[in-house]
C-alpha cells in the first residue's frame, strides 16, 4: 500500500523550516526519501532503518517511529536548491519475500528567494 | 551522477511498437530495479533483479518483461505499446538483495507513445 505525504505541497522563504510527513499503515524495515527535480532522476537524502540506524547527507535529518510507521523529513535553513519533490519510500515485504519500496505521491517543495 | 547510466534518454515510437530499454548499474551492486513514473501514478516499482535472478514484482504489465544479464546490465522490454505507457522509466540499482539498502537512480528514459 502506498504510504501518505503531507503536505502535497509547500511553500518557502529561503531560510526558513519545513517538515515533511510520511505515513504508512504496513510494517515497515525501513524509509528511504528522496528528492527529485523536474524530469531529472530521484536523488538519495536519507534511510531510516528499523532499530535507530540511519544513513544520509549530513544537513539532512529525518525521524522514523517504527511503532507508528510514520517518518518526518525536517529541512532547516532552507535553501534555493531545496526546491524540489520530495518523495518517501517505504520498505516491506513483497509477496516473494524480498522487500521493495513502495513510494509516496510526493510532496513539492518550493523555495523562494 | 549517481553512476547508474541508462539508454537511450529519449524514445518517440508508435501505439502497437516493441521497444527496449537499457540499464548499467552502479559498479559492484549486484540488484537492478526498474521503475515507471508517470503524472498520474508517481513512482511505481515494476521488476527487482539480483546476480540475474527476478526477485520481486510489482505493478508490471504482462506486456513488459525484463532480464538481467551475467555482466548485470539489464533490459526492460516494453510491447505493443499504448498511448498510456508515455513515461519516465528509471533503473535504479544497489549492492546486495535490497533490504535496507539505498537504491541509487539513473537519469531515465523518455518514452512517448504517439
Amino acid at each position: 500500500q502506498q504510504p501518505v505525504q503531507s503536505p502535497q505541497a509547500v511553500i518557502l522563504r529561503e531560510g526558513e523550516d519545513a517538515v515533511i510527513n510520511c505515513s504508512s499503515s504496513k510494517a515497515l524495515y525501513s524509509v528511504h526519501w528522496y528528492r527529485q527535480k523536474h524530469g531529472e532522476a530521484p536523488v538519495f537524502l536519507m534511510i531510516l532503518l528499523k532499530g535507530g540506524e540511519q544513513k544520509g547527507h549530513d544537513k539532512i535529518s529525518a525521524s522514523f517511529n517504527e511503532k507508528k510507521q510514520q517518518s518526518s523529513l525536517y529541512l532547516t535553513a532552507s535553501q534555493l536548491s531545496y526546491s524540489g519533490t520530495y518523495f518517501c519510500g517505504t520498505e516491506g515485504l513483497a509477496n516473494s519475500g524480498y522487500s521493495t519500496l513502495t513510494f509516496g505521491k510526493g510532496t513539492m517543495l518550493l523555495v523562494s528567494p | 551522477d549517481s553512476g547508474v547510466t541508462q539508454t537511450p534518454k529519449h524514445l518517440i515510437t508508435a501505439t502497437g511498437q516493441r521497444v527496449t530499454l537499457r540499464c548499467s548499474p552502479r559498479s559492484g551492486d549486484l540488484s537492478v530495479y526498474w521503475y515507471q513514473q508517470s503524472l498520474d501514478q508517481g513512482l511505481q516499482f515494476l521488476i527487482q533483479y539480483y546476480n540475474g535472478e527476478e526477485r520481486a514484482k510489482g505493478n508490471i504489465l504482462e506486456r513488459f518483461s525484463a532480464q538481467q544479464f551475467p555482466d548485470l546490465h539489464s533490459e526492460l522490454n516494453l510491447s505493443s505499446l499504448e498511448l498510456g505507457d508515455s513515461a519516465l522509466y528509471f533503473c535504479a540499482s544497489s549492492v546486495g538483495n535490497g533490504r535496507g539498502e539505498t537504491q541509487y537512480f539513473g537519469p531515465g528514459t523518455r518514452l512517448l507513445v504517439l
